[in-house]
This record gives C-alpha cells, structure tokens and sequence, in this order.
C-alpha cells in the first residue's frame, strides 16, 4: 500500500512570499491532517479534514494560511504572506476515518521541510 | 483533551528494557492512549494503542493502570536503531480522532 505522499520535500522563500504544500493521502483514508513541527517540539495540528470537510481548524492563522480538500482526496496548505516563525516541517497524515466510530491509526508522510529566510 | 507530561529525555545500552512513563491525570472515559515514535526527518509512526490493562504488539507493550491516569510503554531490548522521540497521545474516540503531540520523549540508545 502506497504511503502519504506530500511535496514538495524542501522549499526556501523569502518573508513575505507565499508557498503551497501537497498532499496526497493513503487510498480510501477519508481523514487528512495537517501539522506544523517547529525543531524540538511536537507536530502541532493546524486544520484536520473528514472528507473534503473541515472537523477542526482552530490552531490555524486564519489570516495567512490556509487549506482545502477538493473532492476529498488531495490537499494543499497554503501560506500568504510567511513569516520567520513559519519555518518548519509541515507534515501531513491522513487517517481510515475520524468520525464518532472509533479511533484510528495516523499515518504521516515526509514532511515538507519550509525555511523562511 | 487531556494534557500529557512525559520525561524529556532519557539514556539506555543496548540490549536493556526501556520503560517511558507518560501521565495523563485528566484523561476522559472514552479517550485512547497512543505512542508514536519519530526517527529525525521523518513523519512520526504509530507503535501502539490501548484503552486499559495491558496491549501487547511486535514492537512494543503498553500497560494501563486501573485508574487511566498514566501509562508506560516498554521497549524490549533496545538497539542503537530505536533511538528516536516517542510521543505519548490521548483522545481520539468521539472527538473525530483527534490527538495533540507534547514535546515527546527523546530516547538516546547507546552501544
């Protein structure tokens, strides 16, 4: 079974610029997660997809970044204006459910490692 | 969701049992406990889940006291390749499988 996959790996850019990540879940997961991983410190989610609808974005900066689930498969996060303190891993992890029926498994994928310089 | 407290590091030869101790003194009835582990790099990775008692997998056990309010998972006979962070989780039922990820433990396996 194929992993998550997300691009790109790495991305340099400037403060003030913006950058968008993909994901692309495990087949048939229909929860994505978004996380953000400062170095020394745990993935801290920022917006979780059931389907292509939003269960919670509550650690999200509304007013630079943002993300969206078309047809419920792939993802994109997005940073409009970033800033120095975005620099970090942004992992993404998908999920074979989310809803009330359980508790499942997260599996993530690489990461995208973002430097704002 | 219930706020974990683990050590920030700990040291080990390999070879030896390691035991990881995370409390949970808040955690709700129908919350789950979950250790993840991360190699540097890399996305972290499931390693077990357990509600109470005691769950045991290939990897690893996880033994739950009566009361839920803490958990230690163990770790047979490390080697110099289970160096990594281990995370200890809670929540997941009846929140959409939600978790939030503390600051983890970093586990130094030495030769």
């Amino acid at each position: 079974e194929a992993g998550v996959a997300q691009s790109p790996r790495y991305k340099i850019i400037e403060k003030r610029q913006s950058v968008a990540f993909w994901c692309n879940p495990i087949s048939g997961h229909a929860t994505l997660y978004w996380y953000q991983q400062i170095l020394g410190q745990g993935p801290k989610l920022l917006i979780q997809f059931q389907n292509n609808g939003v269960v919670d974005d509550s650690q999200l900066p509304k007013d630079r970044f943002s993300a969206e689930r078309l047809k419920g498969v792939d993802s994109t996060l997005k940073i409009q204006p970033a800033k120095l303190e975005d620099s970090a891993v942004y992992l993404c992890a998908s999920s074979s459910t989310g809803g009330l029926a359980g508790v499942y498994e997260q599996y993530f994928g690489p990461g995208t490692r973002l430097t704002v310089t | 969701l219930a706020k974990t407290t683990q050590p920030i590091s700990m040291d080990s030869y390999e070879g030896q049992e390691v035991n990881i101790t995370c409390s949970h003194n808040n955690i709700a009835t129908n919350d789950y406990i979950t250790w993840y582990q991360q190699f540097p790099s890399q996305g972290p990775r499931f390693i077990i889940q357990g509600y109470k008692t005691k769950v045991t997998n290939e990897v690893a056990s996880l033994f739950i006291p009566a009361d839920r309010k803490s958990s230690t998972l163990s770790l047979p006979r490390v080697s110099l390749s289970d160096t990594a962070v281990y995370y200890c989780l809670v929540g997941g039922l009846y929140n959409f499988n939600k978790f939030y990820f503390g600051s983890g433990t970093k586990l130094n396996v030495k030769p």
